[in-house]
């Protein structure tokens, strides 16, 4: 059974600072890998997708990368704002769903 | 605008009673899913429809039920059966069809309904 993990479970910086979220998974049999970004009471937004054949993708200030054969994905975000501070959320995409980890709650103070 | 939505935003539930929450999208997906919001859990997949008339049990189906009886809409009924029906219930789409499960489109979620108990 997929289990992912998200490590660490909150985090807080200053504004400026660049900053990393992690995500592990116990199958490497995976489609793809998603990391979403969830507000307070609100649903999830997709912020990047990994195919399960690629290394990283890139958005803005946010670059993920994923190594499948250790079961690693991480989040990378440059200069951090105080617009970013949210939950993050990655997920795994084995045979027709998702699955999740707990999340990373973080705080960006200005 | 494209998008999911869900209603109502807030609902409430009585001992004994169903309760159904909606979702709508007009993304033109196949593929929708319900999934649940405990704290400090992840999201956990309750049912999920590939196509129109056809759906799946997640992870987590007991005492919920669905229906896809059109492609835009894919209603959850949170039965009496169901003993601890609170949590926040999110709705998501995607391109994926049937037969495709390995599909690398992302889902799209909508911004939930927060069920409690009366």
């Amino acid at each position: 059974k997929q289990e992912v993990t998200q490590i660490p479970a909150a985090l807080s910086v200053p504004e400026g600072e660049n900053l990393v979220l992690n995500c592990s998974f116990t199958d490497s049999a995976i489609y793809n890998l998603q990391w979403f970004r969830q507000d307070p009471g609100k649903g999830l937004t997709s912020l990047l997708l990994i195919q399960s054949s690629q290394r990283e993708q890139t958005s803005g200030r946010l670059n993920a990368s994923l190594d499948k054969s250790s079961g690693r994905s991480t989040l990378y975000i440059a200069a951090s704002q105080p617009g970013d501070s949210a939950t993050y959320l990655c997920a795994v995409k084995g045979f027709q769903k998702l699955v999740f980890g707990t999340g990373t709650r973080l705080l960006v103070s200005p | 605008d494209g998008g999911i939505t869900q209603s109502p935003k807030y609902l409430f539930r009585k001992e004994g009673q169903n309760v159904t929450l909606s979702c709508e999208q007009n993304l033109n997906h196949d593929a929708m899913y319900w999934y649940r919001q405990d704290p400090g859990q992840g999201l956990r997949l309750i049912y999920y429809s590939q196509i129109v008339n056809d759906f799946q049990k997640g992870d987590i189906a007991e005492g919920y039920s669905v229906s896809r009886e059109k492609k835009e809409s894919f209603p959850l009924t949170v039965t009496s059966a169901q003993q601890n029906p609170t949590a926040f219930y999110l709705c998501a789409s995607s391109i994926d069809r049937a037969g495709t499960s390995n599909s690398n489109q992302p889902q799209h979620f909508g911004d939930g309904t927060r069920l409690s108990i009366l």
